[in-house]
Order: structure tokens, then C-alpha cells, then sequence
């Protein structure tokens, strides 16, 4: 079946270490998104890509680094420098918009979720 | 600045009808999505409106009127797997989308 898959679901990491969220697809989507989700907050955009080996900052990417040297793979590292890092991540991906049918609609992965201890 | 307003929390019962509005000021606007979102789960889409109406698909109805910045989700026979956030998104003029924080809707027996 066609998916966005996230790992690990559930993450915890000491102060001063850098992790590494993996986000894979197979639903041929040339965008794919991180986002981080805090309690009573909406989504914020943290890194975006529209096509592979380009991408761009969000409205919180401070201290977060990306890659997409695949199509399918978008690995997202959250570095010492990330000072509240504790959230819950979500990768997300959506075809390009061409023509009226296709809305940009996002498709999400389960979420990882990262703990600092 | 860029805005989305939802309720934070709503209650209703079962079998019950619950609208759950979102106001926006956005930079921009090329469509409004929502979604619904279980607790620890992510996101999955509910509906998409670009035009001003009613948009109709099973128990669930969204509403856009664009001159007021303005959208509500409809949710008709409310079942007990209805508890979930329900989150707003507006698209705005670079195509991005702005996200509100999120209704949390919770359904009583």
C-alpha cells in the first residue's frame, strides 16, 4: 500500500545529542513537509521540499537540518542547538499542484514523538 | 500577521449535530482545508473548499464564505468515534499552509 512512514514513533535523547527522524514515501509525491505539533498549538512548518536536493526553512528552523538527496526520503535531524526539542514531529507529503482536481491535499505520516530527557 | 481561529474545546452528544467554526486572516487565500486528528495519531483529511458554498460528503458538511473569512465543519449523527481535534488550514497566497490550533470535540454518551 502507498504511505508516508515515520521511525521511530517514539524517541528519547539526552541533552546535547543529535537525533535523526526518518520520513519515507512511495506515493511518487515530489513535496514533502516537516512539521512540529506542540499542546494547544497549531502546526508549525519547520523545513520543506518541492524537489529533490532543494529544499527550504519554514517558520521554525532554528536548530533542525534536513535532507532530500531521494524522491522518496526526507530525514529530518534534530541537532544540540534545537533548545526545546521535545514534540511531536510529522512528515508530510503531497503531489504538485497541476491542474483544477488536485487540492495540494496533505498526506501525513503516524508521527514521531521525542522525548529530552 | 496570519491568523486561524478555532474554538479550543467543544462538547456534544451522541447523535447529535456539532459545527465547529474557523475564522481567518490570511495573506491570501487559495483554499481551506480540515482534517481530523485522533489523539497521538496524525492528521487525515476531512475536506477541501475553494469556493464559496457547501461542500457535502457523508455525515460531514464544510462551509467556506470567502467575502468573511469565514468556514465551519458540520458533523451530523455524531458517534462516539467522532472525539477527535479538528484541525483548520488555509492555503494563503504562496501556497502554504497556515494552521489553526485545533478543536478539541468530545462526544457524550
Amino acid at each position: 500500500d502507498g504511505g508516508i512512514t515515520q521511525s521511530p514513533k517514539y524517541l528519547f535523547r539526552k541533552e546535547g545529542q543529535n537525533v535523526t527522524l526518518s520520513c519515507e514515501q512511495n506515493l511518487n509525491h515530489d513535496a514533502m513537509y516537516w512539521y512540529r505539533q506542540d499542546p494547544g498549538q497549531g502546526l508549525r512548518l519547520i523545513y520543506y521540499s518541492q524537489i529533490v536536493n532543494d529544499f527550504q526553512k519554514g517558520d521554525i528552523a532554528e536548530g533542525y537540518s534536513v535532507s532530500r538527496e531521494k524522491k522518496e526520503s526526507f530525514p529530518l535531524t534534530v541537532t544540540s542547538a534545537q533548545k526545546n526539542p521535545t514534540a511531536f514531529y510529522l512528515c508530510a507529503s503531497s503531489p504538485t499542484e497541476t491542474g483544477t482536481e488536485n487540492t495540494g491535499e496533505l498526506f501525513f505520516g503516524e508521527g514521531s514523538r521525542l522525548t529530552v530527557l | 500577521g496570519q491568523n486561524i481561529d478555532q474554538p479550543t474545546e467543544m462538547t456534544a452528544t451522541e447523535g447529535a449535530i456539532v459545527q465547529i467554526n474557523c475564522t481567518y486572516q490570511t495573506s491570501g487565500f487559495n483554499g481551506l482545508f480540515w482534517y481530523q486528528q485522533h489523539a497521538g495519531e496524525a492528521p487525515t483529511f476531512l475536506s477541501y473548499n475553494v469556493l464559496d458554498g457547501l461542500e457535502e460528503k457523508g455525515r460531514f458538511s464544510s462551509f467556506l464564505s470567502r467575502s468573511k473569512g469565514y468556514s465551519y465543519l458540520l458533523l451530523k449523527e455524531l458517534q462516539m468515534k467522532d472525539s477527535a481535534s479538528y484541525l483548520c488550514a488555509v492555503k494563503d497566497s504562496n501556497y502554504q499552509l497556515i494552521w489553526g490550533a485545533g478543536t478539541k470535540l468530545i462526544i457524550k454518551p
